[in-house]
């Protein structure tokens, strides 16, 4: 099956920004996502980049796609004490999703 | 909009017994999607439903979990009989159309198997 590869954890201080880095194996993904799951909540949609392009941004959110390295990055500008929480890298073609095991991000007054 | 809901939140339940979550996707969509996350590990897909058909069930690990979507509204899914391993977090998703950019996700329910 495919792979999503994620790192486990990143901590950083409020107002620095967070890189958050993914990989994957498919090649054939139509989209690629970043979810956030806070405490005790769902996962719910960030932000998503169609496979064709490089960047997109969306406030503070900045989505990074390296399709010939299979790499994409999520970086959080100015982050919050609120970022804190579990981001999770997803593949899709079509129906099908393939989720990362997620990174956790602290963040420290 | 009622975004999806999932009960129960949190399930304990001993090993050999039998458990059957439950999921209510978004009025309207069509497709309901079952994951679950073991500890710490990634979000792993279980099934797919289109309406009341099995669409995909290739992550279903085995014949222990049964799924269902009777009328093509709220989603089953029954452990019987649950295993220590089954412990996880079972997320349901929704979306709507045939090929769908957006899943919108439940809140999960937290399976533990004593």
């Amino acid at each position: 099956g495919e792979d999503v590869e994620q790192s486990l954890f990143l901590s950083v201080r409020e107002g620095d920004s967070s890189v958050i880095n993914c990989t994957y194996t498919d090649s054939s993904s139509t989209y690629l996502y970043w979810y956030k799951q806070e405490p005790g909540a769902g996962l719910q949609l960030l932000t998503y980049i169609f496979s064709n392009m490089d960047m997109k941004q969306d406030q503070r959110l900045t989505v990074l796609l390296n399709k010939k390295d299979k790499h994409l990055s999520l970086r959080i500008a100015d982050t919050q004490t609120g970022d804190s929480a579990i981001y999770f890298c997803a593949e899709s073609n079509f129906n099908k999703f393939y989720f990362g095991s997620g990174t956790k991000l602290n963040v420290k007054p | 909009e009622a975004g999806v809901t999932q009960f129960p939140s949190h399930s304990v339940i001993e090993k050999g017994q039998t458990v059957t979550l439950r999921c209510d996707p978004i009025s309207g969509h069509d497709n309901l999607y079952w994951y679950r996350r073991v500890m710490g590990k990634e979000i792993k897909f279980l099934l797919h439903f289109v309406k009341e058909s099995k669409q995909d069930e290739s992550g279903m690990p085995n014949n222990r979990f049964l799924a269902e979507r009777t009328g093509g509204t709220y989603s089953t899914l029954k452990v019987q009989p649950a295993e220590l391993e089954d412990s996880g977090v079972y997320f349901c998703a929704s979306s709507h159309g045939l090929t769908p950019r957006e899943q919108y996700f439940g809140p999960g329910t937290r399976l533990t198997v004593t």
